[in-house]
């Protein structure tokens, strides 16, 4: 079945890069993705990345796909205070399945 | 990127009355919705997928007599909770999709007293 499996919490000193993991088991996953939620917010797509990639840049974040072993990485260099929020992960085969959500928290 | 937009952010109700809750895609035009449920600290469940000019599909477990999902044009899906019960307090959202992923509504926080 379908299964998204992350961390729930990270504490990471403010300045230094977070890395939030992520394991999926569907390997037909066309998309793969992260979102942040802000407390009481909806959703917010940050980045996903094709299936046959490898690495997505996208200014701060940066995303590691190993399909091999269905792992899923986000990195966000230079975390500030901003970047406090629940992230998920997520894939797409027909429909969307998120994993729990890491918290990330700011240490001053 | 797309916008979907979520309407109310807030509802309080008394038990035992309905409410609707509306998801519209403001610049896109959405063949699949989607409708999940967040209980606090906990993450996304999703209670079923609504498709424009058909049934929606609810997931196991979700009462879909309970949970109507009505999705009449290709910006606007509605999900109405009936005879609302305190259990049903949570937050709803929603999402529509496009060719490469699914944005999110602001939520809807209901509370049944």
């Amino acid at each position: 079945g379908e299964d998204v499996e992350q961390s729930l919490f990270l504490s990471v000193r403010e300045g230094d890069s977070s890395v939030i993991n992520c394991t999926y088991t569907d390997s037909s996953s066309t998309y793969l993705y992260w979102y942040k939620q802000e407390p009481g917010a909806g959703l917010q797509l940050l980045t996903y990345i094709f299936s046959n990639m490898d690495m997505k840049q996208d200014q701060r974040l940066t995303v590691l796909l190993n399909k091999k072993d269905k792992h899923l990485s986000l990195r966000i260099a230079d975390t500030q205070t901003g970047d406090s929020a629940i992230y998920f992960c997520a894939e797409r085969d027909d429909k969307i399945i998120f994993g729990k959500g890491t918290r990330l928290h700011i240490l001053p | 990127g797309a916008v979907v937009s979520q309407h109310p952010s807030r509802v309080i109700c008394k038990s035992g009355t309905s409410v609707k809750i509306e998801c519209r895609s403001l610049d896109f035009q959405a063949t699949t919705m989607f409708w999940y449920r967040q209980f606090p600290k906990k993450s996304l469940m999703l209670m079923a997928t609504s498709n424009e000019g058909s049934k929606a599909t609810y997931e196991q477990g979700v009462e879909k007599d309970k949970f109507l999902i009505n999705h009449a044009s290709l910006t606007l899906s509605t999900l109405t909770v009936t005879s609302a019960h305190p259990e049903d307090s949570s937050f709803y959202i929603c999402s529509a999709r496009d060719r490469v992923g699914a944005f999110f509504g602001q939520g809807t926080r209901l509370t049944v007293v």
